[in-house]
């Protein structure tokens, strides 16, 4: 069965630094792409950025570039979404999901989300 | 502003029939790349509803169809049900963004 676990909610301040984590199992992690997804509160989906485990290729969105880095580590099937600095408009679910094809195509596993509340 | 435009919201009564529609542009789902969609209930995360533009993945019920034409797409829903009271999202690939858009999302209303 395929599954992707995300970690799990994390409330944090402003400034603060901070790794989530998607780990996949019953698939071939790193022949498939991982795509981050985030959603701000009440609002809808934003596209982030993709990950292929296989080699780290990464395409980020650049709204989102230099903002958060994406990486992946196969050895381990876990896909990672990091920050910085964290700002308390990150406040958001960020979802994980596993492409089906390249990035033409579609999600058909998702994670559960992790909620992230940065907050002074 | 999301790049793909839906209605914020529909509704209608058991039994009957609605669509929801996904208007993007030359660079998205008018250059050809294919439109799938996603139902999301509160407090989960999306799932997929049809892929391809058409096609259902296993498990998802017939009164669920995907049409695509143009610059647009549709999502049908017959014989609605209470329990496809959800919000809908569409997902194309874009070629200036070199990614994923989506649309606002469509919170629909079974009366």
């Amino acid at each position: 069965e395929v599954q992707l676990v995300q970690s799990g909610a994390e409330v944090t301040k402003p400034g603060e630094s901070l790794k989530i984590s998607c780990t996949g199992s019953g698939y071939s992690f790193a022949s498939y792409w991982i795509v981050w997804v985030r959603q701000l509160p009440d609002k809808g989906l934003e596209w982030m950025g993709f990950i292929y485990p296989g080699n780290s290729d990464t395409t980020y969105n650049p709204s989102f570039q230099g903002q958060v880095t994406i990486s992946a580590d196969k050895s381990i099937n876990t896909a990672y979404l990091q920050w910085s600095s964290l700002k308390a408009s990150d406040s958001a679910i960020y979802y994980c999901a596993r492409l089906w094809g390249g990035a033409f195509s579609w999600s058909d596993f998702w994670g559960q989300g992790t909620l992230l509340t940065v907050s002074s | 502003q999301s790049v793909l435009t839906q209605p914020p919201s529909v509704s209608g009564a058991p039994g009957q029939r609605i669509t929801i529609s996904c208007t993007g542009s030359s660079s998205n789902i008018g250059a050809g790349y294919d439109v799938h969609w996603y139902q999301q209930f509160p407090g989960t995360a999306p799932k997929l509803l049809i892929y391809g533009n058409d096609n259902r993945p296993s498990g998802v019920p017939d009164r669920f169809s995907g049409s695509k034409s143009g610059t647009s797409a549709s999502l049908a829903i017959t014989g609605l049900q209470a329990e496809d009271e959800a919000d809908y999202y569409c997902q194309s690939y874009d070629s200036s963004l070199s990614g994923w858009v989506f649309g606002g999302g469509t919170k629909l209303t079974v009366l």
